[in-house]
């Protein structure tokens, strides 16, 4: 069984604060990562996708790759109340296009 | 902006019924997926769809579930005797060129 593996948190951050999520996950053959945020009821939405090893910036937040230790994180900047939500690790393989997700890490951002 | 749009929002059915979950991808997009989230447990891939057929399925979508494109628009979700253990929340997904793939509401299924 390939497994994303996320701390289910929560996380607590001060508001303005910067929150790091982190992502491990086991398929090597895994190609493109994303971080979705699911408030709680609501369906997944497309945070960042990443591809490559590296960092992503999308505004206030960041995504960093590192293939070789099968790790993925995701930086939020000047975090807000409105941050407040659960955040999903996802990827794809290579085989297909189908995403295999985390549980996920509930953030709370405390005013 | 575009989204995916899903019906109903809710489906109460009773064991052995069939549901059809229905879903309309965002237009130009060419991927359709299917996923469920059992309440407090983690999302689960279905089925993938492409050029009017299924191009990935987990061990989960067995012979009671099915898909079909029935016109340009939409997308179905067939569910043929349902068990307890099929209430979850149902999510449709769909992408285009990429990988990136954005999600309908959901339908919230209750099998009583």
């Amino acid at each position: 069984q390939k497994e994303v593996e996320q701390n289910s948190g929560p996380l607590s951050v001060p508001e303005g604060a910067i929150a790091s999520l982190n992502c491990t996950y086991s398929d090597r053959g895994s190609q493109s990562f994303f971080w979705y945020r699911q408030y709680s009821g609501k369906s997944p939405e497309l945070i960042m996708s990443i591809y490559s090893n590296g960092d992503k910036e999308d505004g206030r937040f960041t995504a960093q790759l590192n293939k070789a230790s099968q790790y993925v994180s995701l930086l939020i900047r000047d975090s807000q109340p409105s941050d407040s939500a659960t955040y999903l690790c996802a990827h794809s393989s290579n085989s297909g296009y189908a995403l295999n997700f985390g549980k996920g890490t509930s953030l709370l951002v405390t005013p | 902006e575009p989204e995916v749009t899903q019906t109903p929002s809710h489906q109460v059915t009773q064991m052995g019924q069939e549901v059809i979950l229905r879903c309309v991808p965002i237009s130009n997009h060419l991927y359709f997926y299917w996923y469920r989230q059992i309440l407090g447990q983690k999302v689960e891939f279905l089925v993938s769809f492409y050029n009017n057929e299924i191009s990935e399925k987990s061990e989960i979508f067995d012979d009671q579930f099915s898909v079909e494109r029935p016109d340009g628009s939409n997308f179905t979700l067939k569910i043929r005797s349902t068990k307890l253990e099929d209430s979850a929340m149902y999510f449709c997904a769909s992408s285009g060129q990429v990988d990136e793939q954005y999600f309908g509401p959901g339908t919230r299924l209750t099998v009583t």
